[in-house]
């Protein structure tokens, strides 16, 4: 079974910036989380989607934060523009909608904002 | 869904020695997981125990879970160098959303 993706791994941008990640959860997933996790700290839920849905977007940035979810499969996780203070590494995870709610999560992007 | 905090911030061993690292949280749950995460990568289950349980092993891990005293514990038996990484506890009220708090870095000397 395949894990959860995310592309790409590291990106380096200037402040005021625009950027953008990806994310493929593991198939059959109906849920997907966005996580940012600043170093030092532990990862902080950006939005929960199930299938194309928010279930909670309480913690997003919505000013320069938006996410989507077509088809319930795929999702972007985009920042228009970037602050110095997004750079972190952005975890996408999924789980599936019933049974044991283990999460399991793709290998991060790291953004650095200069 | 709520905080758990762990306890200690970090943790040094050495290789064969036994790691017990806590966690506390504040409401009612359905389970509580515990994860660990290598430098540099993505979170990895390691462990669920859901409120009706008091204790649970899988390998060289045990966990306990005291529900009157909302906390938790993880002990990592005869650790080795690989187990270095920090671990974190996701207490989860049935909402799946899990809310993480700065975890415990432990670091095992060979």
């Amino acid at each position: 079974e395949a894990g959860v993706a995310q592309s790409p791994r590291y990106k380096i941008i200037e402040k005021r910036q625009s950027v953008a990640f990806w994310c493929n959860p593991i198939s059959g997933h109906a849920t997907l989380y966005w996580y940012q996790q600043i170093l030092g700290q532990g990862p902080k839920l950006l939005i929960q989607f199930q299938n194309n849905g928010v279930v909670d977007d309480s913690q997003l940035p919505k000013d320069r934060f938006s996410a989507e979810r077509l088809k319930g499969v795929d999702s972007t996780l985009k920042i228009q523009p970037a602050k110095l203070e997004d750079s972190a590494v952005y975890l996408c995870a999924s789980s599936p909608l019933s049974g044991t709610p283990t999460q399991y999560f793709g290998p991060g992007t790291r953004l650095t904002v200069l | 869904s709520q905080q758990g905090e762990e306890d200690p911030q970090a943790l040094s061993i050495q290789e064969g020695e036994n790691a017990t690292m806590n966690c506390s949280y504040k409401t009612s749950i359905n389970n509580l997981q515990w994860y660990r995460q290598n430098s540099g990568r993505g979170l990895v289950h390691l462990i669920l125990i859901r409120s009706n349980e008091r204790e649970k092993h899988s390998g060289r891990l045990r966990v306990t879970l005291d529900t009157s005293k909302k906390s938790s514990s993880l002990l990592i038996t005869a650790s080795r160098a690989a187990d270095t990484a920090s671990y974190f506890c996701a207490p989860d009220t049935g909402r799946r959303a899990l809310t993480f708090g700065s975890g415990t870095r432990l670091q095992v000397q060979p």
